[in-house]
Formats: structure tokens, C-alpha cells, sequence
């Protein structure tokens, strides 16, 4: 049974033309998480949500934003992609803070 | 800042025998979980076992075991019984404060006949 599930697992993009990549979940967990993963490097988190509070890592680029209507949906945003930002997209959900993150299997951006 | 150190880019093993992944990490917390993920080729990460530091005793799971040295601020990981299906990239990663996330560089793991 799927519990973090990523729409679409492969996106193409224009240069500069928005895009926004979905992620759901199904455990009812409070905090989602996004990461974004270059090839053979490691996981970097871009933000998360605890519930509705918002919480962005201080390196994030203001070109990448997020949303969270409800506690099964969040969307990353990338308003501007550039070429550095095809990646591997990885949403990641937790019951609540210090606990286990259970992995979407990742949207693969590409950036014409 | 919290960093994760996994000095060993690229291991292999035979099947059936057991290899050891280390990891370490800085912090000037003294409350903080520790976690070794594993993502095989084109597959999901998935959790291989977690460590509370505020625990002595090393987590076991099955074939996967730890070695926690809060002190020395190490947490490798012991498989073993290496298994084919143990082929992927094994990354360690560290949580503090509920919701910092903070990963390693990765470990790739093969595990050949």
C-alpha cells in the first residue's frame, strides 16, 4: 500500500517556466518534508511543514516555495527552474518531529 | 551546525559475510537521533534502523545492528549476513531539535556473489 506517494515520478521543464510537483500521504502524519537530491549526493532539505507551520532552511533558494492546503497534501513550487535545478525531488512525512521519515519515491526533474 | 561525516564513499562485500558502514557526526546536543537509511538503485529510501542517543544500549534490527559511541560521536552500521538485495547506498542521518534533518555524503554498498 502506498504511503507517500510523489506526482508526477518524471517532470519536464522549459527554462524558467513554472512548475510544481505534488505529494500525498496516506499515515496521516503531521510533519511532510522537502528534500532535494543531485546526483550521488546526499538528501537536502529545503522545508518542511509541522502541521501548518512553515519552517524553510535558511539556504533555500527564494525560487523554490511550498504549500500545504490540507495535513494529506503539500506541493513544492519552483517558480524560475534554472538548469542547477534538475534533481531528484524527495518528500519524506513524519508523525511528528523526532521520529522516523517514511520516503515518497521522488519526482526526477528535468530543466530544458 | 550539525555535520555528518561518512568517509567511506564506496564499499563492497561478499555475500554472507558482514561489513561495517561508519559514520560520524558533530553536534553540541546532548538529545538527538540518529538514523541509517538505505536507497537501492532507482528505489525509495527506506529506514534501516534508528538510534536515541539518550539510550546506551545499540539498536538491533535482524541482520542490521549499531554501533553507538556517544562520546566519540560515532554510529557505523554492522550488516550482516550480506545479502544481494543489500546493494544500495546507505546514508547515515541525524535529527535534532524535532524536525533538522541533516544527512551524510552516502555510503554505496555492493554486495557481489
Amino acid at each position: 500500500d502506498a504511503m507517500v506517494i510523489q506526482n508526477p515520478r518524471y517532470q519536464v521543464t522549459q527554462f524558467g517556466k513554472p512548475v510544481t510537483l505534488s505529494c500525498s500521504q496516506t499515515l496521516n502524519h503531521n510533519v511532510m518534508y522537502w528534500y532535494q537530491q543531485k546526483s550521488s549526493q546526499a538528501p537536502k532539505l529545503l522545508f518542511h511543514y509541522y502541521d501548518k507551520d512553515f519552517n524553510n532552511e535558511a539556504d533555500t533558494p527564494d525560487n523554490f516555495q511550498s504549500r500545504r492546503p490540507n495535513t494529506s497534501f503539500c506541493f513544492l513550487d519552483i517558480r524560475s527552474p534554472g538548469l542547477g535545478d534538475a534533481a531528484m525531488y524527495l518528500c519524506a512525512t513524519s508523525i511528528r518531529g523526532p521520529d522516523t521519515q517514511y520516503f515518497g519515491p521522488g519526482t526526477r526533474l528535468t530543466v530544458l | 551546525a550539525q555535520t555528518v561525516t561518512q568517509s567511506q564513499p564506496e564499499m563492497s562485500v561478499q555475500e554472507a559475510e558482514t561489513v561495517t558502514l561508519s559514520c560520524t557526526y558533530d553536534t553540541s546536543e546532548s538529545n538527538y537521533y540518529l538514523f541509517w537509511y538505505k536507497q537501492p538503485p532507482s528505489r525509495q529510501m527506506i529506514l534501516v534502523i534508528r538510534q536515541e542517543a539518550y539510550k546506551q544500549q545499540n539498536a538491533t534490527e535482524n541482520r542490521f545492528s549499531v554501533n553507538f559511541q556517544k562520546a566519540a560521536k560515532s554510529f557505523s552500521l554492522k550488516i550482516s549476513d550480506s545479502q544481494l538485495g543489500d546493494t544500495a547506498m546507505y546514508f547515515c542521518a541525524f535529527m535534532k531539535n524535532g524536525n533538522q534533518f541533516y544527512f551524510g555524503t552516502g555510503t554505496s554498498l555492493t554486495v557481489i556473489p
